[in-house]
């Protein structure tokens, strides 16, 4: 147990709908990094929010957003869902951004 | 961030010692090694981490060469349930971690 917790566990969404993923940190923990892990892949790093503010941001388009709230708690927003976003979303939290991250369980997002 | 190479799958017998090797050939000084382990569809378990010197804690070993080019993850005693993918992962920018595609490591008993 990492202290990491994720909602909701499993989602079921279609084509061109627009979803909302939830992250709470471990107490103590200020960053909170989102991943998206397609099916026999590693995970593939979203974005990190420090401090409510975007940190570093990976190859992925506009429609993948976030917020981080003053309790660092923090969301994951994926507009105009397509096929592909079909994956499990892990997000991590960790002390400040140069720390050890510490994963949740994922949420399992089916796009159909 | 260094990339890193990972046999694609490893055997273990229960009770043994789990070696896993990783190449991370183009490191920098800075890229600290770290190592993560992922059982089915959970969350990635944070293991170990190490810059230069050995690193043991509860759950493994960490060698690192003196070059640093690669490192072995060594889990002293392996069970059934340290079948896992193993990710060695090298990075300087801790906002972003690369975890590439890991060792399948299948503990048999």
């Amino acid at each position: 147990e990492t202290g990491v917790t994720q909602s909701p566990t499993h989602l079921i969404k279609t084509r061109g709908q627009q979803v909302t993923l939830r992250c709470s940190s471990q107490s103590g923990h200020n960053t909170v990094s989102w991943y998206q892990q397609a099916l026999g892949q590693g995970p593939q790093f979203i974005f990190q929010y420090y401090r409510e503010e975007e940190n570093g941001r990976g190859n992925f388009p506009p429609r993948f957003s976030g917020l981080q709230f003053p309790n660092y708690s923090s969301e994951l927003n994926v507009n105009a869902l397509e096929l592909d976003d079909s994956a499990l979303y892990l997000c991590a939290s960790s002390r400040g951004g140069s720390d050890t991250q510490y994963f949740g369980p994922g949420t399992r997002l089916t796009v159909l | 961030d260094a990339k890193t190479t990972q046999p694609t799958s490893m055997d273990c017998a229960e009770g043994r010692a789990a070696n896993l090797p990783c190449n991370h050939s183009t490191i920098s000084g800075n890229e600290y090694v770290y190592w993560y382990r992922q059982i089915h569809s959970q969350g990635p378990q944070y293991i170990i981490h190490g810059l230069k010197n050995n690193e043991t804690n509860e759950m493994a070993s960490l060698i690192i060469t003196e070059d640093r080019k690669s490192s072995t993850l060594i889990l002293p005693h392996a069970t059934l349930r340290d079948t896992a993918v193993y990710y060695c992962i090298a990075l300087y920018n801790f906002n972003k971690f690369y975890f590439g595609s890991g060792t399948k490591l299948n503990v048999k008993p």
